[in-house]
Formats: C-alpha cells, structure tokens, sequence
C-alpha cells in the first residue's frame, strides 16, 4: 500500500523562527516521485518542489529547503527565517510511476506569527 | 501562460439538484486530474482522464459521479443528485503530454456547498 503521513496536524511559530515540517511515506515501487504543495487560506494549491526516487540531493530554494532521505523514507521540508506569509497548509505527496495519481498527506497547518 | 483554470469557483446547490464542474488544463496539457478535499479527509484523487479517454476512475463513487474531457473543450465533472456529503473543493490538475510521471499542477478549486 502507499501511503503518505504527515504526523504534524499544526505548528506555530514567531516570524523570523526556523520550522520544519515532516513528510514520511510507504511504498514499495523503486521509482516514484515526491511533492510538496503548499496551500495558503486563498486556498488554491501551489506546486512547491518535485522529487525523484533516484535523486537523494538536497535542495535548497531561497528559504526554503528540503532533505529527501530514502534511508528513511522521509522527505522533510525546512522554511529559515519564517515570514507571515508563509502560514498555509503544506501538503506532502508520493506519486507512483505505475498510476498517475498523488497519494496525498494529511497536511500541516502552518501559522507563522508576527 | 495561463494556469491551469476552474469554473465557477464557488457553487452553491440544493439537495437533489446537479452540480457541473469546469476545469481547462494549462495550454500544452493533455492529461487531468480531479481531487476531492472534504473537510476531515484531505486530498483524495478521484479521477484522472485524457483527451476522450478515462484512465483510472478508481477514486470516483460509483453512483451520481461522472467525468469526462472532450476533444474540445473543458473537462467536467458532474455529479447528480447531490447530497450535503458532497459539499467539499474540488481541484483539478494537468500536467504535460509525457503524462502521468510529469507535475500536476492545480488550479483554484471549486468550493461546491450543498444545502
């Protein structure tokens, strides 16, 4: 089965704050991909970053970065230096190579306070 | 290059009546997806379809629900007979002609609010 747990339901931190949000999935295809979206109250859902089984690099994007470890199986997501803007819904999800569709986490509530 | 877009946005139905979703893939995507986020559930995938083709319906229940993508023209997704159960966003994703392995990228939701 595949599955996708995000055990953090909420977090709230002070702006300027470091946060990470946890991402941990199951599978058992040996290709598949990794996401995280991000959902701020607007609500629309905002492609974050792709991952693919075969690359374990870490990335770093502004301040945002992520660390893909398939040791065990999670894919963890840190924002620096958190602003107001940041506060959302972040969403993790595995997308098999053999269906076309996103096995989604439960979410984590994000509310970064000024 | 526009996204990916959804119509209306927001839809308000009484039991019993139908509701249609409208979703136009981002220009160049031939392949969409349409999800389901009810309030204590999450993201579930509910079907996922190409240009007059279902590929995996798997997600979908089985009575009152119904997809399609037309040669031309949007994809929909329409349900009949709505019930309260049914008030919840649905989200449409495309992603490019390489298909299923590519990024799915979403557009706004349609928040349906069934009284």
């Amino acid at each position: 089965a595949q599955k996708v747990t995000q055990a953090q339901t909420e977090i709230s931190v002070v702006e300027k704050e470091d946060v990470t949000l946890d991402c941990v999935y199951e599978t058992r295809d040996t290709t598949y991909y990794l996401f995280w979206y991000k959902q701020p109250p607007s609500g629309e859902l905002v492609f974050l970053i792709r991952r693919n089984s075969f690359d374990e690099q870490n990335e770093i994007s502004g301040r945002y970065s992520w660390n893909f470890q398939k040791s065990t199986s999670s894919f963890n997501f840190t924002i620096t230096a958190s602003q107001v803007v940041d506060s959302a819904v972040y969403f993790c999800a595995l997308l098999s190579s053999n269906t076309g569709k996103l096995i989604f986490g439960q979410g984590t509530t994000l509310q970064v306070k000024p | 290059n526009a996204g990916v877009m959804q119509n209306p946005r927001h839809l308000v139905r009484r039991r019993g009546q139908e509701a249609r979703l409208r979703c136009s893939p981002m220009k160049g995507h031939s392949h969409v997806y349409w999800y389901r986020q009810l309030p204590e559930e999450g993201l579930k995938f509910m079907v996922y379809l190409q240009k007059e083709n279902i590929i995996d319906e798997s997600g979908m229940p089985k009575e009152r629900f119904s997809a399609e993508f037309p040669k031309e023209g949007p994809s929909i997704l329409r349900i009949q007979q709505v019930v309260r159960g049914d008030s919840a966003a649905y989200f449409c994703a495309s992603s490019p002609y390489s298909g299923q392995l590519e990024t799915q990228y979403f557009g706004p939701g349609t928040r349906l609010l069934v009284l």
